[in-house]
């Protein structure tokens, strides 16, 4: 069975600091990884990952995969009180649903 | 560019009354779609998931039910609601390996 295993569950940072958000997996037919941002909404797209080592960046958030270990990386840089959420990892596998991670809270205080 | 609408945005109803939500996708043909409901301050729990027009499959045995009458339209519906039942109501759309969410309806079942 499909699984995906993030870590830290929560976790509390000042603002300015920068933070490493980890996804493990289990995939018998691996597709893709994706992250999720999600405040008090619906969750929104961050990135999709296929390979492994190519960093995908999008401002002060970067995320990379290891095919081989079976993670992915999320990164913050330079936090702000603005990237407090839960962040989902989602693993992409045949044509079955998205299995995604339970999660991690990330809290930013000023 | 797609996009996916769901209403209402918000819902209260009583216990044993009737529930549709409805959920449409605009800008692509013949997408997956997904009803997830998230229990406050809980992860994400996939409900249902449809393939293509009228192909539903369900992941958890509840009193809830889902129809898809048409390629870009996905229907959440209940015969009586249960307390149980409030909560986060999200649908989603996929094509290839991308999964999209609509803006979610928050259900109090009162």
């Amino acid at each position: 069975e499909d699984k995906v295993v993030q870590s830290p569950l929560s976790l509390v940072v000042h603002e300015g600091d920068t933070v490493t958000l980890n996804c493990s997996y289990e995939v018998t037919n691996f597709r893709s990884l994706l992250w999720y941002k999600q405040e008090k909404k619906a969750p929104t797209f961050l990135f999709m990952l296929t390979s492994s080592g190519i960093e995908k960046k999008s401002g002060r958030l970067s995320s990379i995969l290891d095919k081989k270990e079976l993670f992915s990386i999320l990164n913050i840089t330079a936090t702000q009180t603005g990237d407090s959420a839960v962040y989902l990892c989602a693993l992409s596998s045949g044509n079955t649903p998205l299995v995604f991670g339970k999660g991690t809270r990330l809290s930013v205080i000023a | 560019s797609q996009t996916i609408h769901q209403w209402p945005a918000t819902l209260v109803q009583p216990v044993g009354s009737p529930l549709s939500l409805e959920c449409t996708v605009e800008g692509t043909s013949n997408p997956n779609l997904y009803w997830y409901r998230q229990a406050a301050g809980r992860g994400l729990q996939l409900l249902f998931y449809s393939v293509g027009i009228g192909q539903i499959s369900s992941e958890v045995p509840q009193n809830l039910s889902a129809s898809r009458p048409q390629d870009r339209q996905f229907i959440l519906s209940s015969k009586k609601l249960l307390l149980s039942d409030s909560g986060f109501y999200l649908c989603a759309w996929s094509a290839r390996h991308e999964q999209y969410f609509g803006p979610g309806t928050r259900l109090t079942v009162t």
